[in-house]
C-alpha cells in the first residue's frame, strides 16, 4: 500500500508570506494528524482529524494557522501569514483508529522563513 | 500531563557493540508506548509498539524494548549495531484513551566502526 504522502518536501518562503503543506494519508485511514518539529526541539502535534471533523486542534500555535480535510481525504495546512518562528518540520500522519494503532508518518515538509 | 524523557540527546557505540537508549515515560494511566526511527532525509518509521500484551517487545531491524512499570521505562536495545541503525531515535507514549503521541526529545546514534 502507498504511504503517507507529503508535498513540497521543502518549502522556502519570506516572513508575511503564505503557505500550503499537503499531505496525503492511507487510503482508508479516518485519522489524520499533523506534528511539528521546530529547530531542536521535540516533535509535537499540532492537530487531529477523524474524517473531515476535527478531533482536536489542542496544539495549533495560533490562528495563523489553518487546517482542513476535504471530504475525509487529503488535508492542507496553511500557514498565513508566515513568521520566523514557524520554520521547523511538519509532519502528517495517518492511523486506522486512535487507540494505540500505530502512526504512520509522511517523510515531512521543511518549511523555512527567512 | 505525559512526558517522555530520553537519556542523552547522542549516543555513540562500535560496531558490533550493543546498543542501548533509554526512555522514561510519566502516565496517569497504562499507557501505549512506541519506538521510532528517522533515518536521514526521511520520515519517521515504527521501530516496535508495547500495548501490555507482553513486557518484552520485539520489533524490526533486530530492536527490542523491555515495558518496567516498577522504573517506568521503556528502553530500547539492539545486541549488536550495524552501520545501517545510524539515525535519530524518539520514544513517544499515547495514552489509551487518547490521540496524541507525546514524543521525547530524540537521541541521535552514531555508530563507529
Amino acid at each position: 500500500e502507498a504511504g503517507v504522502t507529503q508535498f513540497p518536501s521543502h518549502s522556502v518562503i519570506e516572513k508575511g508570506q503564505t503557505v500550503t503543506l499537503r499531505c496525503d494519508p492511507i487510503s482508508g485511514h479516518d485519522n489524520l494528524y499533523w506534528y511539528r518539529r521546530v529547530m531542536g526541539k521535540e516533535i509535537k502535534f499540532l492537530l487531529h482529524f477523524v474524517k473531515e471533523s476535527k478531533q482536536d486542534e489542542s496544539g495549533m500555535p495560533n490562528n495563523r494557522f489553518l487546517a482542513e480535510r476535504t471530504g475525509g481525504t487529503y488535508s492542507t495546512l496553511k500557514v498565513q501569514p508566515a513568521e520566523l518562528e514557524d520554520s521547523g518540520v511538519y509532519f502528517c500522519a495517518s492511523s486506522q483508529d486512535p487507540y494505540g494503532s500505530p502512526l504512520h508518518f509522511g517523510n515531512g515538509t521543511r518549511l523555512t522563513v527567512t | 500531563a505525559q512526558s517522555v524523557t530520553q537519556l542523552g540527546s547522542h549516543v555513540s557505540v562500535s560496531e558490533g557493540a550493543l546498543v542501548l537508549l533509554r526512555c522514561n515515560y510519566s502516565s496517569s494511566v497504562p499507557p501505549y508506548l512506541f519506538w521510532y526511527v528517522q533515518y536521514p532525509n526521511q520520515g519517521l518509521q515504527l521501530l516496535l509498539k508495547y500495548t501490555s500484551a507482553a513486557t518484552l517487545v520485539k520489533g524490526i531491524n533486530g530492536f527490542e524494548a523491555e515495558f518496567k512499570k516498577s522504573e517506568t521505562s521503556f528502553h530500547l536495545t539492539k545486541p549488536s549495531a550495524h552501520m545501517s541503525d545510524a539515525a535519530e531515535y524518539f520514544c513517544a507514549v499515547m495514552r489509551g484513551d487518547g490521540n496524541k503521541l507525546v514524543f521525547g526529545a530524540g537521541t541521535i546514534l552514531r555508530v563507529k566502526s
